[in-house]
């Protein structure tokens, strides 16, 4: 139990395109849903929040209009980068949890490489 | 604020030597404590988690038991083997009530290279 997929799990895109990127929690309903960005060989780096049905709350320092959060459901959230740019690239990872539970099931990562 | 600090690799063993982590924490009240691993190329699964002083996790023969007087959560396994090569993070999440996401604060990650 507890699975959560992400969908692509890499992408190469050119510079200036917008590229969506898809978390779904497959047998349970996530309340919550979080987008992580990590570096090689550094820690993840949590960029925002989503509660389903409302806007995302974002991290210090990332940029609402560049990354771009839907949680339209319980079991779906996506993060669209737009205009990416070589920068971007790096791996996002998502995260869901249940109501009520402190304890978070994350995806398996999708690498974003920007040309 | 919160934060999570653990020892920085890497942490290089023959198979079946004996593993520790080390992970201390500061946080206010008594959050929760887990650790993840991530294998390479993959997202972080759970390893183990304690809620509550005194609390062991364990899982896969990995051990980890909440301190608060000391407040660490090391993690140890008594034989590695090669396929438990990964990086593991040590975390934690604040116990707050209503409307609290549950944020983790991560370490930097451990990477663990076993060899045969």
């Amino acid at each position: 139990g507890a699975v959560v997929s992400q969908h692509p799990s890499w992408v190469i895109c050119k510079s200036g395109t917008s590229v969506k990127i898809e978390c779904r929690s497959l047998d349970f309903q996530a309340t919550t849903m979080f987008w992580y960005r990590q570096f090689p060989k550094q820690s993840l780096m949590l960029m925002a929040t989503s509660n389903e049905g409302s806007k995302a709350t974002y991290e210090q320092g990332v940029e609402k209009d560049k990354f771009l959060i839907n949680h339209a459901s319980l079991t779906l959230s996506t993060l669209t980068v737009t205009s990416a740019h070589p920068e971007d690239s790096s791996f996002y990872i998502c995260s869901a949890r249940v109501a009520g539970s402190e304890t978070q099931y994350f995806g398996p990562g999708t690498r974003l490489l920007v040309l | 604020g919160n934060s999570v600090t653990q020892m920085e690799g890497p942490v290089t063993l023959s198979e079946e030597a004996f593993l520790t982590i080390n992970c201390t924490y500061t946080a206010t009240g008594y959050p929760s404590l887990f650790w993840y691993v991530q294998y390479p190329g993959e997202g972080l699964q759970l390893l183990l988690k304690a809620t509550k002083a005194d609390d062991k996790g364990s899982n896969k023969g990995f051990e980890a038991t909440y301190r608060k007087e000391t407040t660490s959560f090391h993690l140890e396994k008594g034989s590695v083997q090669v396929s438990d090569s990964a990086v593991y993070f040590c975390a934690l999440s604040p116990k707050l009530s209503g409307g609290s996401n549950y944020k983790l604060t991560f370490g930097k990650g451990t990477l663990l290279t076993v060899n045969p």
